[in-house]
């Protein structure tokens, strides 16, 4: 079935880069999604990348999507202790046809040392 | 804009009780799903509703159901709650096809 994994520990400095990593199985998934959650809050949506893209820029954040291996990465720029949180990767699965049902990652907790 | 409005924010029941969790979506989006958060489990989808008919269900046992109305708000009912229930539930809305975007949740303790 289909499966997003992802490696549950990540710490950074601040002021470094972040990279958070991400494998899926479902090859014919349309959208693939990176959230991120703080501590008692829901997920907060912060980028998307479309499956016929291999990247995509948002101010700090970049996504690269390589389709063949199935690996999705967000790279944070300038990484500041505010975006200590559990990042979620996830991919929309081919059936269903909507966007409602999506398949998570265990999600990465992402520490950010002053 | 208003986010999504999930009520209550916590919840105590009691094993075998049942309890009904509320979500109100972003105006205008008519695409609800609902998610179960637990440390063992992660986030795992319940179901989906649009236009008041369920369009998606995930892998969970009949006691828990859900419905919409017609001004898209949502609940999500669970029977006989059993200890195994206790989970932060998340409520998310959309316009058709377009990413999700989630509430707060509510936090679920059966003791």
């Amino acid at each position: 079935g289909e499966d997003v994994e992802q490696s549950l520990f990540l710490s950074v400095r601040e002021g470094d880069s972040s990279v958070i990593n991400c494998t899926y199985t479902d090859s014919s998934s349309t959208y693939l999604y990176w959230y991120k959650q703080e501590p008692g809050a829901g997920l907060q949506l912060l980028t998307y990348i479309f499956s016929n893209m291999d990247m995509k820029q948002d101010q700090r954040l970049t996504v690269l999507l390589n389709k063949k291996d199935k690996h999705l990465s967000l790279r944070i720029a300038d990484t500041q202790t505010g975006d200590s949180a559990i990042y979620f990767c996830a991919e929309s699965p081919s059936y269903g046809g909507s966007q409602g049902n999506l398949i998570f990652g265990k999600g990465t907790k992402l520490s950010v040392k002053p | 804009k208003a986010g999504v409005t999930q009520t209550p924010r916590y919840l105590i029941k009691t094993r075998g009780q049942q309890v009904t969790l509320s979500c109100s979506p972003i105006s205008g989006h008519r695409s609800v799903s609902w998610y179960q958060q637990t440390p063992g489990q992660g986030l795992q989808f319940l179901f989906e509703y649009f236009s008041e008919t369920q369009r998606n269900k995930g892998n969970f046992p009949g006691r828990f159901s859900g419905r919409q109305f017609s001004n898209s708000r949502s609940e999500m009912n669970v029977s006989t709650l059993e200890l195994g229930d206790s989970a932060l539930y998340l409520c998310a809305s959309s316009l058709d096809d377009s990413p999700l975007h989630f509430g707060n949740g509510t936090r679920l303790t059966v003791t």
